[in-house]
């Protein structure tokens, strides 16, 4: 059973260009979740989508971000515009049904954007 | 957005020895109270995690200590092992499994 994939691991972008992360979440889990991780800093939440829908938005920059997942494919957090301090790593998260809350979230092996 | 406050930022504790790792937190509405191993390059992964219902639990060689009138929980990690080295957060975690993360303790033992 294939973990939480996320691609591309490495991404390189100039100023002004778009980053396009994708993520796999694990077999039979139906929620996932962005996370972005600053240099020495915590996780930070940034978004949390169930197929077709955008549950919670709230850690997700207003202007430039966006984040979809849809029925078929993996989700995709979207950076318009990237600045330098868009570098990060990004990581998706995935979890079952509600319900089954206990505190485990799977996490895939991040995205690192750098921004020149 | 909810604080967790995360201490030591880093530690360095020899072969053998106990690494305590204390979180402290603000809103009272949590479900579980988990703690992350993060290795270097790698996305974090469940360690240990505990409900607020109960105030101690122990996985083999790690141990959480909650103590809800407080508001804080710590990690314990008994005869700690060089292969235990990495980045620990505490996190909470209240409705739709969605975690809030502690700032993280980079931990290095020493041999």
């Amino acid at each position: 059973n294939a973990g939480v994939m996320q691609n591309p691991r490495h991404l390189v972008r100039r100023r002004g260009q778009e980053a396009r992360l994708r993520c796999s979440p694990m077999k039979g889990h139906s929620h996932v979740y962005w996370y972005r991780q600053l240099p020495e800093e915590g996780l930070k939440f940034m978004v949390y989508l169930q197929k077709e829908n955008i549950i919670d938005e709230s850690g997700m920059p207003k202007e430039r971000f966006s984040a979809e997942f849809p029925k078929e494919g993996p989700s995709i957090l979207r950076i318009q515009q990237v600045v330098r301090g868009d570098s990060a790593a990004y990581f998706c998260a995935s979890s079952p049904l509600l319900g089954q809350n206990t505190g485990e979230l799977f996490f895939g092996e991040g995205s690192r954007l750098t921004v020149l | 957005q909810q604080q967790v406050k995360q201490s030591p930022q880093s530690l360095i504790v020899q072969k053998g020895g106990i690494s305590i790792i204390n979180c402290a937190y603000e809103n009272t509405a949590f479900d579980y109270f988990p703690w992350y191993q993060q290795f270097p390059g790698k996305g974090p992964a469940l360690l240990i995690a505990i409900r607020p219902d109960v105030s101690e639990k122990k996985e083999g060689r790690f141990t959480i200590s909650f103590n809800k009138s407080a508001k804080q929980f710590s990690l314990h990690i008994m005869d700690s092992q060089p292969g235990d080295s990495a980045t620990y957060f505490c996190a909470v975690t209240g409705t739709a499994s969605k975690l809030t993360f502690g700032t993280g303790t980079r931990l290095q033992v020493t041999l």
